[in-house]
Parts: C-alpha cells; sequence; structure tokens
C-alpha cells in the first residue's frame, strides 16, 4: 500500500488567495483527519470524518476553513481567504481501529 | 479535560539508552501511542499500547505505563544516531470510540555520536 497521500507536498501563495489540500487515505480506512502543525501550538487536529462523514469540526479555526470527504478514498482541506497566518504544515491521516496513519504533509506558505 | 505532557528535549551519546517521559491526565483513556516525527516527514507510528497492559516490547523499543500514575514512557536501547527525530505521546481518551487522538508537544531526541 502506498500509505496516505498528500498534494501538494508545498504550497506558496499570497494572501487572499484560495488554497485547496488533498488526501487520498489508506484504502480500507474509514476514519480520516486533517491536522495542523505548527511552532507554536504543536499538533491540532482541525476535524475528523469517519465513513465520510464530518464527525468533529471543532478545531476548524474559522469559516475561512472548510472540509470535505465526498468519497472513501478522497478528501480536501479548503481555505479562503487564505492569510499569512494560515502558514503551517497540514497533515492528513487515516485510520481503522486503533492504528492511525498519516501522510507526509503540505507545508503551506502564505505571503 | 484531556492533557497529554512531555518534556521538551532530551540529549543522549549513541549506545546509550533513551527514555522518553509523557503524563496524561484523561485516567479513562483506552489506548496510549508513541509517534516518531523525523525532519520534513509525517508522523510515523512506533508503538502503542492498551490501557490493560503494563508493559509492551518491540525490538528495542520498550513501553511502560504506570496507569495509576498516567505515566508512559518509551525506552529505546542502543540509540542510534538515526533516532534523533522528535518522539510524540498521544491518547485517545474516554472509550476510544472516536478514534481522535490528544497529542502531547512532543520531544525532541538529540543522538550525539
Amino acid at each position: 500500500d502506498a500509505g496516505v497521500i498528500q498534494s501538494p507536498r508545498h504550497e506558496v501563495t499570497e494572501m487572499g488567495q484560495e488554497v485547496t489540500l488533498r488526501c487520498k487515505p489508506i484504502s480500507g480506512h474509514n476514519s480520516l483527519f486533517w491536522y495542523r502543525q505548527t511552532m507554536m501550538r504543536g499538533l491540532e487536529l482541525l476535524i475528523y470524518f469517519n465513513n465520510n462523514v464530518p464527525i468533529d469540526d471543532s478545531g476548524m479555526p474559522e469559516d475561512r476553513f472548510s472540509a470535505k470527504m465526498p468519497n472513501a478514498s478522497f478528501s480536501t482541506l479548503k481555505i479562503q481567504p487564505s492569510e499569512p497566518r494560515d502558514s503551517a504544515v497540514y497533515f492528513c491521516a487515516s485510520s481503522f481501529q486503533r492504528e492511525q496513519f498519516f501522510g507526509p504533509g503540505t507545508r503551506l506558505t502564505v505571503l | 479535560g484531556e492533557d497529554v505532557e512531555q518534556s521538551l528535549f532530551l540529549s543522549v551519546r549513541e549506545g546509550d539508552s533513551s527514555v522518553i517521559n509523557c503524563t496524561y491526565t484523561d485516567s479513562s483513556s483506552t489506548y496510549l501511542y508513541w509517534y516518531k516525527q523525523e525532519p520534513g516527514a509525517g508522523l510515523q507510528l512506533l508503538t502503542y499500547i492498551f490501557s490493560n497492559m503494563d508493559m509492551k516490547q518491540d525490538q528495542r523499543l520498550t513501553v511502560l505505563l504506570n496507569k495509576k500514575d498516567k505515566h508512559l514512557s518509551l525506552r529505546i536501547a542502543d540509540t542510534q544516531t538515526g533516532d534523533s527525530a522528535i518522539y510524540f505521546c498521544a491518547e485517545i481518551p474516554g472509550s476510544g470510540n472516536t478514534g481522535k487522538l490528544i497529542f502531547g508537544q512532543g520531544t525532541t531526541l538529540q543522538v550525539k555520536p
């Protein structure tokens, strides 16, 4: 298995632009998680899905952030409009039962 | 509330044992995890322990759980320079049905040759 796949790996954009991060979970996994990692705040859970349904989005910072999971093999995290303080590494993870596996992350820089 | 605490930094010499410690607050936590993050990479699941266990060993890794004190440790035997990374402790609070992990802030392990 290829593991959790994220794209792009790096994204540089200007303030105000829309950013879309993509994730393909491991086949057969029924839960998907989006995290954000910064030096100041560490790892933060933004949202997670179970069987494609959003279960807890309490970590989503504000309305500029949205996430979708249209099917079991694909999820997106969108930031519109982006701001410099959104600069971070965004991780997607998927799990089946008790083991959660992380993707390599997308490093987002908003200028 | 749910909280996981770790010391921020540990430095050891190559060949020594490393012990990374973690405390958590949710006494109903069912599963506790150790992840490793190398520079520029995602988090790699190293091992996890169920709360009814006291110890779990996997090659050079030994996990000890003291449920009474809510203390978890990861021992790395014969530490190598390739073990230099950030190590995260995490718990699934409550019954564990959600799969939602609560992470500590990570311990940076520096291994000196």
